[in-house]
């Protein structure tokens, strides 16, 4: 049972553009969600996270969405840049006071800027 | 070090033998983590520490894995009688402390371990 989902396995954005990376969950529980990003034989490394008190959140040239009612985020990047190509990690967590425990990923989603 | 350290970065055994795989997390930080990432999957969490205690250990997928903090630092998972599905890549991370909303989780590059 898959409570992270990322259906898009792969996106390709030209560079300059906007990249719009989307996840959905299912887990009415989750509070607390973030975006990791992934270059190969690397570890996941923090990008941004939302709350779920909040329905925005931007960092530099990037701003995540959360619609509750849709239990639906999105990460947007602008503009995409080639630095900007990895595997993208969307994560979700259930304890509103422990915002980090248990990470529940989704399956990520391979962004590729083209130049 | 500044980051996570993970040892051995590639490890393969053949099946039935046993694996320690180590982390050294960011010094201070109190929150350790361990997630297991397969092929082609996002990482999905094995067991969670707060210093030395064992707080959750609900993801451990068999009795043939084992972690252990013993001194609130450095941590070990041990993978005994090893199988072909425990191929895997080994993710540590680590955090100040989990139980602070928004503390970043800091993850080391993982052990890739395959059992032939």
């Amino acid at each position: 049972d898959q409570q992270v989902k990322q259906n898009s396995p792969s996106l390709s954005v030209q560079e300059g553009r906007i990249s719009i990376l989307n996840c959905d969950y299912t887990n009415s529980m989750f509070d607390y969600f973030l975006w990791y990003k992934k270059y190969p034989a690397e570890g996941p490394t923090f990008l941004i996270s939302i709350s779920s008190i909040k329905d925005k959140n931007e960092d530099g040239r990037f701003t995540v969405f959360l619609n509750k009612s849709a239990k639906h985020l999105s990460l947007h990047i602008v503009p995409s840049q080639p630095g900007d190509s990895a595997v993208y990690f969307c994560a979700a967590s259930p304890n509103p006071n422990f915002g980090n425990e248990k990470l529940t990923f989704g399956t990520g989603t391979r962004l590729t800027i083209i130049p | 070090g500044a980051g996570v350290s993970q040892s051995p970065r590639y490890k393969v055994a053949k099946r039935g033998q046993d694996v320690a795989l180590r982390c050294d997390p960011i010094s201070g930080h109190v929150s350790l983590f361990w997630y297991q990432q397969a092929l082609g999957q996002g990482p999905e969490f094995l067991t969670y520490f707060q210093n030395e205690a064992q707080l959750d250990k609900s993801g451990l997928p068999s009795d043939r894995f084992f972690a252990e903090r013993p001194e609130g630092s450095v941590s070990t998972l041990k993978i005994q009688r090893t199988q072909q599905e425990d191929s895997a890549v080994y993710l540590c991370a680590s955090s100040l402390d989990f139980r602070e909303a928004g503390n970043t989780i800091y993850f080391g590059e993982g052990s890739w371990l395959t059992v032939v």
